[in-house]
């Protein structure tokens, strides 16, 4: 019954792979997102889809590419990995309205490009 | 541009203390205000939310205050206890797109 799912949560690659990191929300929302934190733990947002409809998308290499198949899901496809590419990717979703657009996490997705 | 940071970066208590936790940010016109928990290798849980006509909130030991006019937010823990040791980050909701900024968080210890 977990709210944000994502998989897979650990993800060892090699350089110039492509690779997609799969979630989905069961609560409804009508936005999702990722962000991406960094080995300082700093969180950043990278994209954001209301209702299938890409709405922020930030200063993010053109190789990530979010794919929102329903309201229920966002997928990050990532084409020509790099090492800099290694982080932590969490999706989450809120929705306007609901419990003051609070905004729910997945357990992230560790990413290490080697 | 909205800008968050928190201090102190680090702290360490003893159980039982009472800790303000600080959040600081540069653009007033916010829609919200969220803290955070995370636990070292998982996602983030959140603790309160405070709506910008709102100047506080509290769940159990945890209140959060907002000065929406000066850019400050404050989480307080009361009787803190080992199992408060986490990161907390505050995150502001703001502008057109309501995209939500964190800042670089507070990671607590408490010890016994």
């Amino acid at each position: 019954d977990t709210a944000v799912s994502q998989t897979p949560k650990y993800l060892v690659t090699q350089m110039g792979n492509d690779k997609s990191i799969k979630c989905e929300q069961n609560l409804g929302h009508d936005t999702m997102y990722w962000y991406k934190q960094d080995s300082k733990k700093f969180l950043k947002i990278m994209f954001s889809y209301n209702n299938k409809e890409l709405i922020i998308n930030e200063t993010v290499p053109n190789r990530f590419s979010p794919k929102s198949p329903d309201k229920a899901h966002l997928n990050l496809h990532i084409n020509s990995l790099e090492l800099g590419d290694s982080a932590v990717y969490f999706c989450a979703s809120s929705q306007v309205g609901v419990s003051g657009n609070t905004i729910y996490f997945g357990e992230g997705s560790w990413l290490t490009v080697v | 541009k909205q800008e968050v940071t928190q201090i102190p970066a680090a702290l360490s208590v003893p159980e039982g203390e009472n800790l303000v936790l600080n959040c600081s940010f540069t653009d007033s016109a916010i829609y919200n205000l969220q803290w955070f928990r995370q636990d070292p290798g998982k996602g983030l849980t959140s603790l309160l939310l405070i709506q910008s006509s709102q100047r506080e909130q509290t769940s159990g030991r945890l209140n959060a205050s907002l000065d929406k006019s000066s850019g400050r937010s404050t989480l307080y823990i009361a009787a803190s206890q080992p199992g408060d040791s986490a990161t907390y980050l505050c995150a502001v909701r703001s502008g057109t797109a309501s995209k939500l900024t964190f800042g670089t968080g507070t990671r607590l210890q408490v010890t016994l």
